[in-house]
């Protein structure tokens, strides 16, 4: 079974500063990937995922993350964040069509 | 857009009750999911559903039952609840084929008392 290791709970950053949250996954076979963000009071939001092909993905919000097989992780990286990317973060796993096993999540805390 | 709507945002119960939670969702996607959400815990898998009629234990079913009569339609059921049943549940959706992508519903935070 697949299983997915969030290794921050909280990160707290400040305005316009990059930012890493960090992701490792274990499992045998190849996975799919995927990042989801919650904002307060809402569901979960799909950001990006890896299914196959170029290991970097982006989101349409200047998120990204790469996928690195041979340290089995996903990280999600953003140059520069905004106010509004204060929110809780969810990464997964999946092999194939099989359900998804989430991380833990990373509160994501950014401060003017 | 796919929705998915889940009718109770709050619900106070006491222990005992019978508790339903209600998932609607309206692009005609044959899965249905329910997971629960504590702090530090992340999402955990109750229950699924790959069609009409059909369910599957998640990672944690204990406690919980679910039902789909209709396709559109996948309820959540505690038949007695207790105060460690106190959480966010989560309702998603996705089509057969595809991304393995889940669309969500806003979520239903239960108090059981």
């Amino acid at each position: 079974a697949q299983s997915v290791t969030q290794l921050d709970s909280q990160v707290p950053v400040f305005e316009e500063a990059p930012v890493e949250l960090r992701c490792n996954y274990s499992s045998s076979v190849s996975v799919y990937l995927f990042w989801y963000v919650q904002y307060p009071n809402q569901g979960l939001q799909l950001l990006l995922k890896y299914l196959s092909g170029s290991t970097l993905v982006e989101s349409i919000n200047g998120f990204e993350a790469e996928f690195n097989k041979s340290q089995t992780s996903f990280h999600l990286r953003k140059p520069s964040v905004h106010i509004s990317d204060t929110a809780e973060y969810f990464c997964a796993v999946s092999v194939g069509y099989s359900t998804l096993t989430f991380g833990k999540g990373t509160m994501l805390l950014v401060s003017p | 857009d796919v929705k998915v709507t889940q009718s109770s945002r709050y619900l106070v119960k006491r222990t005992g009750e019978k508790v339903f939670l209600e998932c609607v969702q309206d692009m005609d996607h044959e899965n249905m999911f329910w997971y629960r959400q504590d702090p530090g815990l992340g999402l955990r898998l109750i229950y699924f559903s790959y069609d009409v009629k059909m369910k599957e234990k998640g990672d944690i079913p204990e406690g919980y039952s679910v039902s789909r009569e209709k396709k559109e339609r996948f309820s959540l059921i505690l038949e007695s609840a207790s105060t460690n049943q106190t959480s966010m549940y989560l309702c998603a959706s996705r089509p057969r084929g595809g991304a393995n992508v889940l669309t969500f519903g806003a979520g239903s935070r239960l108090t059981v008392l």
